[in-house]
């Protein structure tokens, strides 16, 4: 079965330092990752997927298959950035498209 | 321009007293899910519709069942729910080919 791991709960930075959100996953097949955000008071939502390989408000994720890893990461952290973060494998292909997800990082940036 | 809607965002209910969940879309999108998110943990999937196909996770229980009448709507109903229960339910849609899956605001249940 797959599993999404995110080992930090919280994660605090200071605004303009680097920030970096680990994700590892299990899954025997050829996987389909995504970092979902949610802001406070917002829903859940889509911030970026491997396939694609884009950079969405500066946050960048490259799917590390050695590793088994899908880390996030900013350059320059802002205090906008606040969010809980979510690591998620996709499985069943793009019809099915059922996720499972990581326990999620709370980051907080500070000022 | 919300895309995903649910009703109610709280809910209350009694140990053991039948609740339905609500949630449409304007998406048209063929694949809703929902979801059930406990407090401090992962969103976990209970089961999904693709177009009239409905799909059970294996460890869903059979407390939990959904109907989804028409493209637009989707229910899921608790028949006798338990304290257990209480919980965050996300529903999500996704169309077609697209990875994305778009989520609604979550109904928050409360069981007494």
């Amino acid at each position: 079965a797959q599993r999404v791991t995110q080992p930090e709960k919280l994660l605090s930075v200071f605004k303009g330092a680097p920030v970096e959100l680990k994700c590892n996953y299990s899954y025997s097949g050829s996987p389909e990752l995504f970092w979902y955000v949610q802001y406070s008071r917002q829903r859940l939502q889509l911030l970026l997927r491997h396939i694609s390989r884009e950079s969405i408000k500066g946050f960048t994720a490259d799917l590390n298959k050695g590793e088994t890893s899908f880390h996030l990461k900013k350059p320059f952290a802002q205090e906008e950035d606040s969010a809980m973060y979510y690591c998620a494998l996709m499985v069943g292909g793009t019809s099915y498209g059922k996720l499972t997800f990581g326990q999620g990082t709370i980051l907080t940036v500070h000022p | 321009d919300a895309m995903v809607i649910q009703n109610p965002r709280y809910q209350v209910t009694q140990f053991g007293k039948p609740v339905t969940l609500s949630c449409s879309q304007t998406l048209n999108h063929n694949v809703m899910y929902w979801y059930q998110q406990k407090s401090s943990q992962a969103p976990k999937l209970l089961f999904h519709y693709y177009d009239k196909d409905f799909n059970n996770e294996a460890d869903t229980p059979d407390n939990f069942q959904s109907r989804r009448p028409n493209t637009s709507f989707c229910f899921l109903d608790i028949r006798s729910p338990g304290l257990g229960d209480a919980a965050m339910y996300l529903c999500a849609t996704k169309g077609g080919a697209q990875e994305t899956q778009y989520f609604g605001p979550g109904t928050r249940l409360l069981v007494l």
